[in-house]
C-alpha cells in the first residue's frame, strides 16, 4: 500500500470547517483512499473512502486531487466531538484474494476548540 | 445492527501467562482482521481471518496466533506474555473480506502486563 504524509496536528475552532490534508504521492491507479479516526483510547471511526472522484456522507467530505497525489476530508462544521487522530490510508483494491489489511501511519491529531 | 464486540474490555495479566480475547463481528461479516495498538508502533496488523482461514499475517512471533469459527466469530491467543504485550487490540469485521470492504473496529481490549 502507498504511504501517506500527514500533518501532526492541527487545531480548528468550533463551528468551523476542518480541512485536514493527505499526501500520497506515490499512490497507484487502483488504490482508494480511506479516512478513519480514532478518539482516545477508542476503536478507530470509519469515515469515508474514494477513488477518483469526490465524496461526501453525512460526516464529511473527501477532496481527491485530480493527479490523486492528494486529498482532503472535511468537516464541515467540527463539534468538540470530532477532536480524535484522524488517519488517511491507502489500500490496493484487489478484488480476489482478499487482503483485508490496513496500515496505518501515525495521523493528526485534530483539536477542536471554543 | 449490531456492532463489532469484543470482550473482555480491560484484561490484567503477569508475565509469563497466555490470554485469549474474543471479537464478535458484525452480523453477516465473513472476515475479521486483528491489530494491536501501542505508543511506541502505532496501529499494527496482526492478522486476518476469512472462512476460518488465516489469510494474512502481520510481523509479529508466534506468540501471537488467532482462529475464526464457523460463525465467524474469532479469538486471539497471546502465551508467555511478555511486558511489552502490554496494548489495545482491536478487531475490526468486514463483510467479505475483499481488500475493497470497509473495515469497521470493534472497541478493543485494553491487556496490561504486569
Amino acid at each position: 500500500d502507498a504511504k501517506t504524509t500527514q500533518p501532526t496536528s492541527m487545531d480548528c475552532a468550533e463551528g468551523r470547517a476542518a480541512n485536514l490534508p493527505c499526501n500520497h504521492s506515490t499512490i497507484s491507479g487502483n488504490e482508494y483512499v480511506y479516512w478513519y479516526r480514532q478518539i482516545h483510547s477508542q476503536g478507530p471511526q470509519y469515515i469515508i473512502h474514494g477513488l477518483k472522484n469526490n465524496e461526501t456522507n453525512e460526516m464529511a467530505s473527501l477532496i481527491i486531487t485530480e493527479d490523486r497525489k492528494s486529498s482532503t476530508l472535511i468537516l464541515p462544521h467540527a463539534t468538540l466531538r470530532d477532536t480524535a487522530v484522524y488517519y488517511c490510508i491507502v489500500r490496493v483494491a484487489v478484488i480476489t484474494g482478499g487482503g483485508n489489511k490496513l496500515t496505518f501511519g501515525t495521523g493528526t491529531q485534530l483539536k477542536v476548540e471554543l | 445492527k449490531a456492532g463489532v464486540t469484543q470482550t473482555p474490555r480491560y484484561l490484567i495479566k503477569t508475565r509469563g501467562q497466555q490470554v485469549t480475547l474474543s471479537c464478535s463481528p458484525i452480523s453477516g461479516h465473513r472476515s475479521v482482521s486483528w491489530y494491536q495498538q501501542t505508543p511506541g508502533q502505532g496501529l499494527q496488523f496482526l492478522f486476518e481471518y476469512f472462512s476460518e482461514t488465516q489469510r494474512n499475517k502481520g510481523n509479529f512471533p508466534g506468540r501471537f496466533s488467532g482462529r475464526q469459527f464457523s460463525n465467524s466469530r474469532s479469538e486471539m491467543n497471546v502465551s508467555t506474555l511478555e511486558l511489552g504485550d502490554s496494548a489495545l487490540y482491536l478487531c475490526a469485521s468486514s463483510l467479505r473480506g475483499q481488500s475493497t470492504d470497509t473495515q469497521y473496529f470493534g472497541p478493543g481490549t485494553r491487556l496490561t502486563v504486569l
